[in-house]
């Protein structure tokens, strides 16, 4: 039972690298999210996804792209990393029938 | 302006007390839907309860109960007898629908629980 993975969990960059974070899920789900947590934040919506195909802005979308080509993935990418992207991000794709929401373990990006 | 308002930053408590953590939100919509999520120190997050517009009825499972007020918009929870095994953030999130129709979450910023032995 997987249910949400997230790719890498830890990561280091230079300010204006690029890299990308992959979010699959094998729960079948329409809905998929990214966030980022920062201190004293809470979760911060960046972008989601409300079925393949299909992406959407949230709270903080500056500096991230998305892509959903296929249903079970949802990719989150840095283009150009600048320290305040510096977070965990949490991935989560959202069961219809209760609105719960499930996470990944969070991958905690470092830009230097 | 914060649409959903955890006031309480941090709360620190001792073993077998009980604890309630506020929660505040503000919407304009008369169908929503309410969460609690817990992220221990591991940091996993892990859903504790979803609540809808419609359903005022407070909840009890176990340890843990809710009481939704929609007079206050208020979603508060409570711990009773508290553990050790309690102590992490606990997030509250409301769920209004977006012009697309899609029910989106938003989260507070979390109140840190510290139960002390």
């Amino acid at each position: 039972n997987a249910g949400v993975t997230q790719t890498p969990k830890f990561r280091v960059l230079k300010t204006g690298q690029s890299m990308t974070l992959l979010c699959a899920q094998d729960m079948n789900h329409e809905y998929m999210y990214w966030y980022r947590q920062d201190p004293g934040m809470g979760l911060r919506l960046i972008h989601y996804s409300v079925g393949e195909g299909t992406t959407a802005k949230g709270e903080v979308p500056d500096g991230y792209n998305v892509s959903r080509l296929k249903k079970q993935n949802f990719l989150l990418g840095l283009e150009s990393a600048a320290p305040s992207q510096t977070s965990v991000y949490f991935c989560a794709s959202k069961r219809a029938s209760t609105g719960e929401l499930f996470f990944g373990e969070g991958s905690r990006l470092t830009v230097l | 302006a914060q649409k959903v308002t955890q006031a309480q930053t941090e709360i620190s408590v001792v073993e077998k007390e009980d604890v309630t953590l506020d929660c505040v939100y503000e919407t304009r919509d008369t169908t929503y839907y309410l969460f609690w999520y817990k992220q221990p120190p591991s940091g996993e997050l892990v859903f504790l309860i979803r609540r809808n517009s419609f359903d005022e009825q407070n909840e009890i499972s176990g340890r843990y109960s809710w009481n939704f007020q929609k007079s206050t918009s208020s979603f508060n929870f409570t711990i009773t007898a508290s553990q050790v095994v309690d102590s992490a953030v606990y997030f509250c999130a409301l769920s209004e629908a977006t012009s697309g129709g899609s029910y989106i979450p938003t989260f507070g910023r979390g109140t840190s629980l510290i139960v002390h032995p």
